[in-house]
Order: C-alpha cells, then structure tokens, then sequence
C-alpha cells in the first residue's frame, strides 16, 4: 500500500518561474515530511523537511507547505532554474517506525530555459 | 569525503548466486538503513539498525535476505539464490537525527 503518493509523474516548467511539486499521504501517524532530489545513478539528496508541528518551512528557493487536515504537502521552488531538473521524491516518517522514510513514486521536473 | 559509501557501484550476478553489499555510514550517525529501488518507483524500505541492533525489517525482506551490523560501523546486506525479480538499486543511508537521512549512492544489482 503506498502511503505516499505523487501523482504528477513529470512537470516541465519555464526558467524563472515557480515549480509546484505536490503530494499526499495516508498514514495520520507520519510526523516528519521531507523532499530529496535525485539524479541518475545517484542516491537522493535530502532538499528540505518540515515537522508537523509547522505547516511551512523556507530554505532559500525552497519552501515545503504542510496541510495537515488535507495530508497534503507542497514543495515550491522559485525562481526555477535548468540545475533544478531532477526527479524530485516526498518521504515521510513517524517516529514509531524508527523515522524510517516512506517514499512516494517521485516526480520528475524538467526546468527549461 | 565523509559521506556514505557503498560497495560495489554495479555488480552483475546470475540467478541462484549469493551476491553481499557493504555499507559504511557517516562516522558519527548512530542509525543506519538499507532500501531498494527499482525503475519508476521510489526507495522502499528494507531495514533499519541503530548501532549494532537490526530494530525494523520490512515484509519486503524474505528469508533470502539477511543484514547485519556488527560493533555498530558498517553494514552488510546478503541476498542468497539471487532471482531476476531482485535485480534494483540497493541504498543505504545514514542519520543522526530522526528523520533526516543521508544516502550513498546506491549499489546496482543486475541478475541474469
């Protein structure tokens, strides 16, 4: 059963303008939300995280919004530029679980110039 | 570097051999967990140590499957009478803190 899930396979998105990457969960229990970014032959990166005590959180060009009553959270990348182009995964953990991360399927964004 | 490091990078097997991954974690990082990847899919979890003691296993770990940590350092992952269905990207990754992990960059395993 998947608990995270990213319904957007791929986004394609213009050089410059803003990159919405969505995603939803199932699990009430989850409590840590984070976004990794991830290229070929590579293992993911962690981009940022927010706890559920929070329902945003600002890194830079990246903010993570969390909707707790919808179990929706959001990833915003603005300005988006061409290096930003990866595949882009949503994990969650609860800490009952020894906070081990539960993935969605990702999604791929292409930044264009 | 001080990252996580995985040996080996590819390993190509044929069905029916015993293949084993090694895992060094973050020198500091207490936690140490290993996942799978296959194509189009996101990293699924396998199992979970902190320090020497393998505290979670995933239903997706069979009997086939075994991992270990001893003292605490680094891990190994053993897949015994490899199938073709276990040919996927073995990661491993490292915490300190909850939640937060830091992955290497993953061992590819080809089963002929």
């Amino acid at each position: 059963d998947q608990q995270v899930k990213q319904n957007s396979p791929s986004l394609s998105v213009q050089e410059g303008r803003i990159s919405i990457l969505n995603c939803d969960y199932t699990n009430s229990m989850f409590d840590y939300f984070l976004w990794y970014k991830k290229y070929p032959a590579e293992g993911p990166t962690f981009l940022i995280s927010i706890s559920s005590i929070k329902d945003k959180n600002e890194d830079g060009r990246f903010t993570v919004f969390l909707n707790k009553s919808a179990k929706h959270l959001s990833l915003h990348i603005v300005p988006s530029q061409p290096g930003d182009s990866a595949v882009y995964f949503c994990a969650a953990s609860a800490q009952d679980s020894g906070y081990a991360l539960n993935f969605g399927k990702g999604t791929s964004l292409l930044v264009t110039p | 570097d001080t990252g996580v490091s995985q040996d080996p990078r590819h390993k190509i097997t044929k069905r029916g051999q015993n293949v084993t991954f090694r895992c060094d974690p973050i020198s500091e990082h207490n936690r140490l967990y290993w996942y799978r990847q296959t194509l189009g899919q996101g990293p699924e979890f396998l199992t979970y140590f902190q320090n020497e003691a393998q505290l979670e296993k995933s239903r997706l770990l069979s009997d086939r499957f075994s991992a270990e940590r001893p003292k605490g350092s680094f891990s190994t992952l053993e897949i015994q009478r490899t199938e073709q269905g276990d040919s996927a990207m073995y990661l491993c990754a490292s915490s300190l803190i909850a939640g937060e992990l830091f992955f290497g960059s993953g061992t590819q395993l080809s089963v002929l």
